[in-house]
């Protein structure tokens, strides 16, 4: 067990759609890193929080949005659901500077129809 | 051209056997190289670093070759356990990873 939770483990929305996704961090660990994997693709970065603060992002649109809490606790939005947004979305927490070496959640797999 | 390339597979391999997987990165500038191990419908868990010395743990052996840009991981005397998908992960520093599509691996009895 790595210590990092996510919440919920499956979901089922309509396109269109809003959700947020939830993602408790191991202990001690103050940066919180969202990745969505497709079917037979690797995690794609989305983005980073470190200090409840956006610390980098990837390629994804606006409407892909994140919080972190002070607990280091985190969130990630999704307004406007398309289909492709179907996918397992990925948590990992970690220390500052070993970002790469991060430990995941077991991730949400998210279903838009 | 992608950033970290791997192939799909899936490589398929009797218990025993050694098997190798390569990946190629695109980015001259990476830093930092690991192996990630994933179960089916499980998350990423790190296997090893890669370093340019090389590195062993158990029986598996990780490489970096910078000129050529590519990294890769031996695996021997196969065991059904180790079927997974293996996931390369490159970055510039220790930030914003970039994952390959990972390379199959199936061990039969």
């Amino acid at each position: 067990e790595t210590g990092v939770t996510q919440s919920p483990t499956h979901l089922i929305k309509t396109r269109g759609q809003q959700v947020t996704l939830r993602c408790s961090s191991q202990s001690g660990h103050n940066t919180v890193s969202w990745y969505q994997q497709a079917l037979g693709q690797g995690p794609q970065f989305i983005f980073q929080y470190y200090r409840e603060e956006e610390n980098g992002r990837g390629n994804f649109p606006p409407r892909f949005s994140g919080l972190q809490f002070p607990n280091y606790s985190s969130e990630l939005n999704v307004n406007a659901l398309e289909l492709d947004d179907s996918a397992l979305y990925l948590c990992a927490s970690s220390s500052p500077g070993t970002e790469i070496k991060a430990f995941f959640g077991q991730g949400t797999r998210l279903t838009v129809v | 051209r992608k950033e970290v390339e791997q192939d799909p597979g899936p490589f398929n391999v009797p218990e025993g056997a050694t098997v190798a997987f390569n990946c190629t990165y695109s980015n001259s500038a990476s830093q930092s190289f690991f192996w990630y191990r994933q179960d089916c419908r499980k998350e990423p868990k790190l296997l090893m670093s890669v370093y340019s010395s090389g590195n062993e743990d158990g029986r598996f052996t990780a490489q970096l070759n910078r000129a050529s840009q590519y990294i890769s991981l031996l695996i021997r005397d196969s065991k059904l356990s180790d079927s997974a998908t293996y996931l390369c992960v490159v970055g510039p520093g220790s930030y914003i990873p970039t994952f390959g599509r990972g390379t199959s691996l199936i061990v039969h009895p």
